[in-house]
């Protein structure tokens, strides 16, 4: 069974740093993988997927990392800002291409 | 594109009564549409999976009887959570799954809280 695993569980960094969430999965035996940001009591709101040939993607700030041998993944937040404080959700879908496997999430704050 | 809506966004009930959740497609058509639950401060948890015209998938653990879901057409999905109870209390997401050739990526509905006195 796909365990997924989110470090840290939570970050507080003052504005304009830089930062890293780390992710990591079990079974390499991946379709892609997905970074999500949740706000509080609110929907998933998809950042980036990255499919199993690719080593990462970019939207803006964000950039995402991943590494399917070793089972990890990072999301790099550039520059962070008030307006990215919430949870980051990293999740795996299986090679059957088919539910999603998500960890428990990174809940950042940043500070003005 | 790629839009999913869930009605309603919050409910409360008494124990013992029953609810229904829908979840929309609005822009696509998704064969596909998969039920989570989140709990305070834990992940989304896949509950089960919903095919247009066929049976869900339950997940080990989820109870088929208390959970109906029905997928009636490729726009709509609807959870009923039967005869509710305290313990049911939770965030209820769905998600949707684009068409085969879109990578299998999953759009989700804004959630419906669901609070049981």
């Amino acid at each position: 069974k796909q365990e997924v695993t989110q470090i840290p569980a939570a970050l507080s960094v003052p504005e304009g740093e830089n930062l890293v969430l780390n992710c990591s999965f079990t079974d390499s035996a991946i379709y892609n993988l997905q970074w999500f940001r949740q706000d509080p009591g609110k929907g998933l709101t998809s950042l980036l997927l990255i499919q199993s040939s690719q080593r990462e993607q970019t939207s803006g700030r964000l950039n995402a990392s991943l590494d399917k041998s070793s089972g990890r993944s990072t999301l790099y937040i550039a520059a962070s800002q008030p307006g990215d404080s919430a949870t980051y959700l990293c999740a795996v879908m299986g090679n059957s291409g088919y539910a999603l496997n998500f960890g428990k999430g990174t809940s950042l704050l940043v500070t003005p | 594109g790629a839009v999913v809506s869930q009605h309603p966004s919050r409910v409360i009930c008494k124990s013992g009564t029953s609810v229904k959740i829908e979840c929309r497609s609005l822009d696509f058509q998704a064969t596909t549409m998969f039920w989570y639950r989140q709990f305070p401060k834990q992940s989304l948890m896949l509950m089960a999976t919903s095919n247009e015209g066929s049976k869900a998938t339950y997940e080990q653990g989820v109870e088929k009887d208390k959970f109906l879901i029905n997928h009636a057409s490729l726009t709509l999905s609807t959870l009923t959570v039967t005869s509710a109870h305290p313990e049911d209390s939770s965030f209820y997401i769905c998600s949707a799954r684009r068409p085969p050739g879109s990578y299998n990526e999953q759009f989700f509905g804004p959630g419906t809280r669901l609070t049981v006195l």
